[in-house]
């Protein structure tokens, strides 16, 4: 059962245009994360949401934790050739009593000059 | 602050052999984690160590993969007897303790099983 399911799978784009991908759960997590991956390469760890309702900004990328803390959002503002990637959330759900830490689906975003 | 180093990067073998990975984490992290990922997915849980402790380990993990962090420093990952099923990217990622979700990924070893 995947626990993170995030939309859209595939998104392309012309660059300057603005963009949301969304990760949605029926879990509840303590924090999520989202990561940027690269073809060949490892995820590289953007940011970190922790309290329900949360919103954080990394330049033109702005973060947002739900309230009941089982979402999360990527919004992307003037999208850059250089955003083109492999975009992941993850967590530990807070009922799984593990150390397991579950990965979204991913959104694929391709960003066209 | 070296990051997280694998090896090796690629690896290609042919079905029925055993092959070993290994992963040197962020030195200070003492919580490490194997990974499988397949093209066009989401990473998969492997297995956990807290220091030399592998505390976790997910059913995917078939009795053909062992991995072992003798040290509590770098980790190896083998698997015996390789399937072609088996092909994948295998990541390794490290955490510190009072932040452990927060984990730092290695640059994968690519694994084709041939």
């Amino acid at each position: 059962t995947q626990l993170l399911e995030q939309s859209p799978q595939f998104l392309s784009i012309q660059e300057g245009e603005n963009l949301t991908v969304y990760c949605n759960s029926s879990s509840v997590f303590s924090s999520l994360q989202w990561y940027r991956q690269e073809p060949g390469e490892g995820p590289v760890l953007l940011v970190t949401v922790v309290t329900g309702g949360e919103v954080k900004k990394l330049k033109r990328l702005t973060f947002q934790f739900g309230d009941a803390r089982k979402d999360s959002s990527l919004h992307i503002t003037a999208a850059q050739t250089g955003d083109t990637g492999l975009y992941l959330c993850a967590g530990s759900p807070t009922s799984s009593g593990t150390y397991k830490y579950i990965f979204g689906t991913g959104t694929r975003l391709k960003v066209l000059a | 602050d070296t990051g997280v180093s694998q090896n090796p990067r690629h690896k290609i073998t042919k079905r029925g052999q055993n092959v070993t990975f290994r992963c040197d984490p962020i030195s200070e992290h003492n919580r490490l984690y194997w990974y499988r990922q397949t093209l066009g997915q989401g990473p998969e849980f492997l297995t956990y160590f807290q220091n030399e402790a592998q505390l976790e380990k997910s059913r995917l993990l078939s009795d053909r993969f062992s991995a072992e962090r003798p040290k509590g420093s770098f980790s190896t990952l083998e698997i015996q007897r390789t399937e072609q099923g088996d092909s994948a990217m295998y990541l390794c990622a490290s955490s510190r303790r009072d932040r452990a979700y927060e984990q730092y990924f290695g640059p994968g070893t690519r694994l084709t099983v041939t």
